[in-house]
């Protein structure tokens, strides 16, 4: 299978700890995109990458909140001292430049 | 007001009806949409990618725009209890890589 792929699945983690995810996107996309949704929601843009290069960060994407994709290839999304609210689904998703976004499976946080 | 509106359903049609899925956006300068599909607890799935006004056909589903009234629409004809799912409308303007997406509309097609 040569979607983009996510990993862990779910996590369950309790108040304060870190968690790190990782986002692999389809091979030949240059632009990964990282977004947010919770219940009964639409996604939200967090942040995207072109190559390695981070070019955009929502408002949404705290001080707590740090991605990286350090050689342009897998990415990964890291949230220290997680809080009740920042249990939701992380997507991943990917792109050749501004053309149509692939999503991932998506990684499930609950934050106890 | 929410830049892109969409009715969060549920919707409940037999197998075999035609079904409309509507969103209503506020920015004039979107100029991609696209309609997902999620079904639960999964990743959203790509279904139809249109650039500015017209319609667009891929198989049972038809993907309508029209950017005057701001406001388009997805067609599923012969739905199917496989069609059950909710139905994300999303939309960027340019080049931009944001996509804003609607809240999503929850499908049911029953037997």
């Amino acid at each position: 299978d040569t979607g983009v792929s996510q990993d862990p699945r779910h996590k369950i983690t309790k108040r304060g700890q870190n968690v790190t995810f990782r986002c692999d996107p389809i091979s030949e996309h240059n632009r990964l995109y990282w977004y947010r949704q919770t219940l009964g929601q639409g996604p939200e843009f967090l942040t995207y990458f072109q190559n390695e290069a981070q070019l955009e960060k929502s408002r949404l994407l705290s001080d707590r909140f740090s991605a990286e994709r350090p050689k342009g290839s897998f990415s990964t999304l890291e949230i220290q001292r997680t809080e009740q609210g920042d249990s939701a689904m992380y997507l991943c998703a990917s792109s050749f430049d501004s053309f149509e976004q692939y999503f991932g499976p998506g990684t499930r946080l609950t934050v106890t | 007001q929410k830049e892109v509106e969409q009715d969060p359903g549920p919707l409940s049609v037999p197998e075999g009806a035609i079904v409309s899925l509507n969103c209503t956006y506020s920015n004039s300068a979107f100029q991609y949409f696209m309609w997902y599909r999620q079904y639960s607890r999964k990743g959203p799935e790509l279904l139809m990618y249109t650039y500015s006004s017209g319609n667009k056909e891929d198989g049972r589903f038809t993907a309508q725009v029209d950017k005057s009234s701001k406001y388009i629409s997805l067609f599923i004809r012969d739905s199917q209890p496989s069609d059950s799912a909710t139905y994300l409308c999303a939309m960027k303007p340019g080049t931009a890589s944001k996509l804003t997406f609607g809240t999503g509309t929850r499908l049911q097609v029953t037997l």
